[in-house]
């Protein structure tokens, strides 16, 4: 059965560097979403991406974040400078299209990002 | 009111029981309703989507109420497997990111 990757598994980093969190859907998939999961709450939306442009975010997707569609297969979330509080699960979904609303998101086994 | 509310648990029921999850949501704009089950630090999977005329899929049986902003979900003949994080989550129909609830959270005990 095809799945979402995602990679690295784990990252560590200091604060104010730089991070990219790394995708890839599912071969056929149009649509792509960036979740996060901060430890024992629940998973947010981050941002959601169609036709190579953000199609909607979240109050949390500041100008801090960026979303990147570099070739046919990845799709990458950058933290310009990561704070504290950035330290979460992130998860990649994707979906087909047609009934949208109806179809199931696929999840990647999510990048846990931890910031020192 | 949060978007989506659940009872966080943890239900502990033994071996064989039928347990049942409840779950409502604030906007009656809403669209899509599902289940997702998440095992602990692993991604959201979807255990099943949730139609108006209810649905059932094997010991899982999920249904919604639209009037009442309030969707269901029993699991019946509990297996050690089962114990997991059951999300509530929603979509709204105008947009397509989902909304989930923070999860209620069912231990299976032999």
């Amino acid at each position: 059965e095809p799945e979402v990757t995602q990679t690295p598994s784990h990252q560590v980093t200091q604060m104010g560097q730089e991070v990219i969190l790394r995708c890839v859907p599912i071969s056929n998939h149009l649509y792509f979403y960036w979740y996060r999961q901060i430890l024992g709450q629940k998973v947010e939306f981050l941002v959601s991406f169609y036709n190579n442009e953000i199609s909607e975010k979240s109050e949390i997707f500041d100008d801090q974040f960026s979303v990147e569609r570099p070739d046919g297969s990845n799709f990458t979330l950058k933290i310009r400078s990561t704070k504290l509080e950035d330290s979460a699960m992130y998860f990649c979904a994707s979906v087909f299209s047609g009934e949208l609303r109806q179809e199931t998101q696929y999840f990647g086994p999510g990048t846990r990002l931890l910031v020192l | 009111r949060k978007e989506v509310e659940q009872d966080p648990g943890p239900f502990n029921v033994p071996e064989g029981a039928t347990v049942a999850f409840n779950c409502t949501y604030s906007n009656s704009a809403s669209q899509s309703f599902f289940w997702y089950r998440q095992d602990c630090r692993k991604e959201p999977k979807l255990l099943m989507s949730v139609y108006s005329s209810g649905n059932e899929d094997g010991r899982f049986t999920a249904q919604l109420n639209r009037a009442s902003q309030y969707i269901s979900l029993l699991i019946r003949d509990s297996k050690l497997s089962d114990s997991a994080t059951y999300l509530c989550v929603v979509n709204m129909g105008n947009t397509d990111k989902l909304i989930f609830g923070t999860g209620t959270r069912l231990q299976v005990f032999p």
